[in-house]
């Protein structure tokens, strides 16, 4: 079935452990896009990819890093992980052609002790 | 860069009422207005879009309008049901090659 996969869904960890977020999506989208969200709060951009190779810096400063080596694959990764990292993540893609429809994943919860 | 401004942040109706949410955006270039619903502990799902080229656009109970000249859309929630409660995201992009502008989210609640 089509769709954008993340995993883990919930992840506790130390500070200072080095973590990997993954996102994949079936849907054959060129863009993906990574966002940062506090509970029912504002959706931050954080990177965001417009295909292989290419990786963007978003809206919002992250320690965070990307890679887009595969189209279907955005992994983002943390080096050293910090309790001010404890946040959601969400991943998404979007359709090629007119307008800018996103389709969101279902979220990693990290906490980070 | 594009600047987009959602008001109120939080609105609670009764059942059967209408809601209405605005934003307003910055870049007269952009020509995509999409709504995200995203309901607790859920993911954000798109409920309507509308592009420039159209001022309104209905589905079933939800609709949008946009004002080009002032700058400004507005999703209409009409007969209110409680499962029309959670945070609603605005959006504005310039099309296709360029990323989304969200608002900051308004909490619906519907009081049955």
């Amino acid at each position: 079935e089509a769709d954008i996969y993340q995993t883990p869904r919930y992840l506790v960890i130390g500070t200072g452990k080095k973590i990997t977020l993954e996102c994949s999506q079936t849907m054959g989208h060129d863009k993906m896009y990574w966002y940062q969200q506090d509970p029912g709060m504002e959706l931050h951009l954080i990177h965001y990819s417009y295909g292989v190779n290419s990786t963007e810096k978003g809206d919002l400063s992250s320690e965070s890093t990307v890679s887009r080596i595969r189209t279907e694959h955005f992994p983002l990764t943390l080096e050293s992980a910090r309790p001010s990292h404890t946040s959601q993540y969400l991943c998404a893609s979007s359709l090629p052609g007119q307008g800018n429809e996103q389709f969101f994943g279902p979220g990693t919860r990290l906490t980070v002790l | 860069g594009e600047n987009v401004e959602q008001h109120p942040s939080t609105l609670s109706v009764q059942e059967g009422d209408s809601a209405v949410i605005k934003c307003t955006y910055s870049d007269s270039a952009s020509n995509y207005f999409p709504w995200y619903k995203q309901e607790l502990g859920k993911r954000p799902q798109l409920i309507i879009d509308i592009r420039s080229n159209v001022g309104e656009k209905k589905d079933q109970r939800i609709a949008v309008t946009l004002n080009k000249t002032a700058k400004h859309f507005s999703l209409h929630i009409t007969e209110t049901q409680p499962e029309d409660s959670a945070v609603y995201f605005c959006a504005a992009s310039k099309g296709s090659n360029y990323k989304l502008t969200f608002g900051k989210g308004t909490l619906l609640t519907v009081n049955p």
